[in-house]
Parts: structure tokens; C-alpha cells; sequence
């Protein structure tokens, strides 16, 4: 079936220390996406990978899609405290789904 | 521009109640609709999807329904709450291929 696995589910990490979030499908997928949900707020888009190999920065920020187009990370240098959230990968499997990955919860430890 | 309305924003109600949970969207045709659950903590449970009026995919069987009455709107239904479906719910549209909005969201709880 159709799988995909986000790790970790959690990371605590001090302010100024790097975060990673990876995602890891078991099928290829036509794309993926990477989306951001604040502490009691809805998720939001950040961004969309496509190409495989594709590296894409926003700021402090880079995401990364596998050669094989089936993994995806999000790296983000320096954390800041407005990084807290949970991350979600949302993998595109050419279908009409929309499904996500088990999210990824980063706090700050200032 | 595309926005998309979800009400209430909270919601306190009692074991055995009803529910009805509205989400609309502007600025757009014949979305992708989505209804999610969240759990305290934890990630996007899809319970319903619809990509036209009438058509219902449901993926977790339980204690709820879904319906789409016009292109625009999504409504998800229960007969009767249970202490279990407490919980942050999410609709969602997207057109294809193209990223997904979500609305502020409704945070449902039931005693």
C-alpha cells in the first residue's frame, strides 16, 4: 500500500540549534509537500517539491526531494522560538488523497 | 482569491447530541473537499473526502457523515456524539495538484 513515515515524531531542541524532519515513502511519488501548523492553528503550505533531486531554500529553511523521488527532508538552520509547530510532509501519490505524514512536533528550548 | 470558512471555532456539547459542522469555500469551482480529526498532539486524520456534489469517499468508519449539498460546501454530520469524537476538526479544499487550504478550524468537545 501506499505508506509514508515521518521522524522524528518529536525534537526538542535548544534556540540557535538545527532541526530535521525526514520523510520516507515506501511507492514513488509524483510530488511532495511540506506544510507548517503553529500551536492551535490550521496547517499552511510552505512548500512543493517535484523534480527529482530538487533542493528549494526559504530563508533559513531547505527542503530536499530523494533522486528516487520517494523521501523528503526539511532543514532548518539556527531555530528560532517562531520555528515551534509540527511539520507535516504531505506526499502526492497521484491521487485525489490528500494525506499527510504523522507530523513532525518541534519545540524550542530557549 | 480563494478563502474558506469554517465554523464554529469551538464547540462544547453533551454525549448523545447531534453535530453539524459547515465549511464553505469562495473564489474557486469544483474543489477537492477534505474533513480531518486531530487529536490533541498528534497528526491529520482524513475522515471524509469529496471531489464533486454528492460523491463521499470516507475513510475511517465511525460515528460520523459527510456531505457536500453544493459545489462549495462540506458539511460532516453525527447522530449522536460520543466522548471519542472529541477533537480539533479541519476541512480543506485543493484543486489539483496544487496546495491545499485549510480553514481556522473547529475544537470540538464532548461531555
Amino acid at each position: 500500500g501506499q505508506q509514508v513515515m515521518q521522524i522524528p515524531q518529536y525534537q526538542h531542541v535548544q534556540e540557535g540549534e538545527d532541526f530535521t524532519t525526514y520523510c520516507n515513502s515506501s511507492t514513488t511519488l509524483s510530488n511532495i509537500q511540506w506544510y507548517k501548523q503553529r500551536p492551535g492553528g490550521h496547517p499552511v503550505f510552505l512548500i512543493q517539491l517535484v523534480k527529482s533531486g530538487e533542493v528549494k531554500k526559504q530563508k533559513r529553511l531547505t527542503f530536499q526531494f530523494g533522486e528516487a523521488k520517494k523521501n523528503s527532508s526539511l532543514h532548518i538552520t539556527a531555530t528560532q522560538t517562531t520555528d515551534v509547530g509540527t511539520y507535516f510532509c504531505r506526499p502526492n501519490f497521484g491521487n485525489e488523497k490528500l494525506t499527510f505524514g504523522t507530523g513532525t512536533r518541534l519545540t524550542i528550548i530557549p | 482569491s480563494q478563502t474558506i470558512h469554517q465554523w464554529p471555532a469551538t464547540l462544547v456539547q453533551p454525549v448523545g447530541s447531534p453535530l453539524s459542522l459547515e465549511c464553505t469555500v469562495e473564489g474557486t469551482s469544483n474543489p477537492n473537499l477534505y474533513w480531518y480529526r486531530q487529536a490533541a498532539g498528534r497528526g491529520l486524520q482524513l475522515l471524509f473526502y469529496s471531489v464533486g456534489i454528492g460523491q463521499i469517499s470516507s475513510e475511517v468508519p465511525q460515528n460520523l457523515s459527510a456531505s457536500r449539498p453544493q459545489d462549495r460546501q462540506f458539511i460532516l454530520s453525527s447522530k449522536k456524539l460520543l466522548l471519542s469524537d472529541s477533537g480539533f476538526y479541519l476541512c480543506a479544499w485543493m484543486a489539483l495538484n496544487t496546495e491545499a487550504f485549510f480553514g481556522q478550524g473547529t475544537r470540538l468537545t464532548v461531555v
